[in-house]
């Protein structure tokens, strides 16, 4: 079946450091491809997507490009800010899968020190 | 715009008490997701509904759990008998189509 898997945290950087959190997953098919950011005490919100291959997502300096080939799609920021403290996910839905295909991974918790 | 909003934000409880968490989707989405989340298991989908209809069940963990959609912008989930192991934040999405989903804040439960 389908199935992200991404690093384990915790991620602890200094600010302006350059940020990967990487993520690999397995499904058939053309899947999209999300990652969702979580602050303290908050919900997930989506932070950038992707769907199809080559495509490369970005929000707010994070960026992420869909790799089919070796079934990637990492997460990078090339100056990470204190505010950027908060736990990562990345998710999949399958090709024409529902909106409950949603598969997400265990999170990465990022630590940002000034 | 008003997001997901969800009810209570933290509930404490004794064991055997009947739990009910609430969620008011956002206006004009069409699906709703409950979604459990804890350290050893992470994020888990427990149900989601389309236009009020359960259409995916099969992550909810017992009978102890229910969930029901009586209209489009009401949902409950609720915990009957509650039990220790049912601690967790249960977070309420909802989205239209098959843009990305929107989530609410989050019940933090404890059961005590």
């Amino acid at each position: 079946g389908n199935s992200v898997t991404q690093m384990e945290g915790p991620v602890t950087l200094s600010e302006e450091a350059f940020l990967t959190i990487n993520c690999t997953y397995t499904a058939t098919g053309y899947p999209s491809l999300f990652w969702y950011v979580q602050y303290p005490g908050e919900g997930l919100q989506l932070l950038l997507k992707a769907t199809k291959a080559d495509d490369k997502g970005s929000n707010k300096g994070f960026e992420a490009t869909y790799r089919k080939e070796t079934t990637s799609f990492h997460l990078e920021k090339g100056s990470v800010q204190v505010s950027d403290s908060a736990v990562y996910f990345c998710a999949l839905r399958g090709y024409g899968g529902s909106q409950g295909n949603l598969i997400f991974g265990k999170g990465t918790k990022l630590s940002v020190k000034p | 715009d008003a997001g997901v909003i969800q009810s209570p934000r933290h509930e404490v409880t004794e064991m055997g008490q009947e739990v009910t968490l609430r969620c008011k989707p956002i206006s004009g989405h069409d699906y709703l997701f409950w979604y459990r989340q804890t350290m050893m298991r992470g994020l888990e989908l427990l149900i989601y509904f389309n236009n009020n209809v359960p259409i995916d069940d099969s992550g909810m963990p017992e009978d102890r759990f229910s969930a029901k959609m009586p209209n489009a912008s009401f949902s409950t989930l609720k915990i009957q008998p509650s039990e220790p192991r049912d601690s967790a934040v249960y977070f309420c999405a909802s989205s239209f189509q098959t843009q990305p989903q929107h989530f609410g804040d989050g019940t933090r439960l404890s059961i005590l």
